[in-house]
């Protein structure tokens, strides 16, 4: 059983369009994020959700939208895609924020944009 | 804000040898997490170990252990014994208690040769 799970795993797409990335956790865990790593390979927090709501937003451009109906979702929308949205996309979890806790991550979804 | 910086983009080591690499971090928080992620070609990301900055025996998970050296910021991870499997992008992360939010390092690429 995946613990995390995104779907696609595969994302190909043309530039101003817009796309979504889903993501599920069956760990009962009550927080969930979204990274994003680079062609570089360099991992940075987009978003953190706790309970469905909101708790971290690190200066992503308002073309992303988390969404996360329940606390087992968080999904991704990217509006207007442009070239440098290329990358990975993780989704992650964790039973809480607290730090001591290590994150579960997906799979990751390559977004490549044409 | 806290960083992460792990100075060796690149190694390599044969097979059965031991390889250590190395983690620096910059926090004024005196309660954090530290931990260790590889990610394989697979593009998963695997928690291999973790540290709590209050502990100071350092942490150890069969063939993986950390050096943990709280005064000089400083958290490397050695592997003993290292195997073909072990070939992977290693990332250093860092949490504070109750940040949610995991600060990677850039990663370091190990290279396990037969």
């Amino acid at each position: 059983d995946t613990a995390v799970s995104q779907t696609p795993k595969y994302l190909v797409t043309q530039m101003g369009n817009d796309k979504s990335i889903k993501c599920e956790q069956n760990l009962g865990h009550d927080t969930m994020y979204w990274y994003k790593q680079d062609s570089k390979k360099f991992l940075k927090i987009m978003f953190s959700y706790n309970n469905k709501e909101l708790i971290i937003n690190e200066t992503v451009p308002n073309r992303f939208s988390p969404k996360s109906p329940d606390k087992a979702h968080l999904n991704l929308h990217i509006n207007s895609l442009e070239l440098g949205d290329s990358a990975v996309y993780f989704c992650a979890s964790s039973p809480t924020g607290l730090g001591n806790q290590p994150q579960h991550f997906g799979d990751g979804t390559r977004l490549s944009i044409l | 804000a806290q960083t992460v910086t792990q100075s060796q983009p690149e190694m390599s080591v044969q097979e059965a040898e031991t390889v250590t690499l190395s983690c620096t971090y910059d926090t004024s928080e005196n309660n954090y997490y530290l931990f260790w992620y590889k990610q394989p070609p697979s593009r998963q990301m695997i928690l291999v170990i973790r540290q709590e900055a209050y502990k100071q025996q350092n942490a150890t998970e069969n063939r993986f252990s950390v050096n943990f050296q709280k005064a000089a910021k400083s958290f490397s991870l050695k592997i003993s014994d290292s195997q073909l499997g072990d070939t992977a992008m290693y990332f250093c992360a860092f949490r504070t208690t109750n940040a949610g939010k995991s600060t990677f390092g850039d990663g370091t690429t190990l290279t396990v040769k037969p």
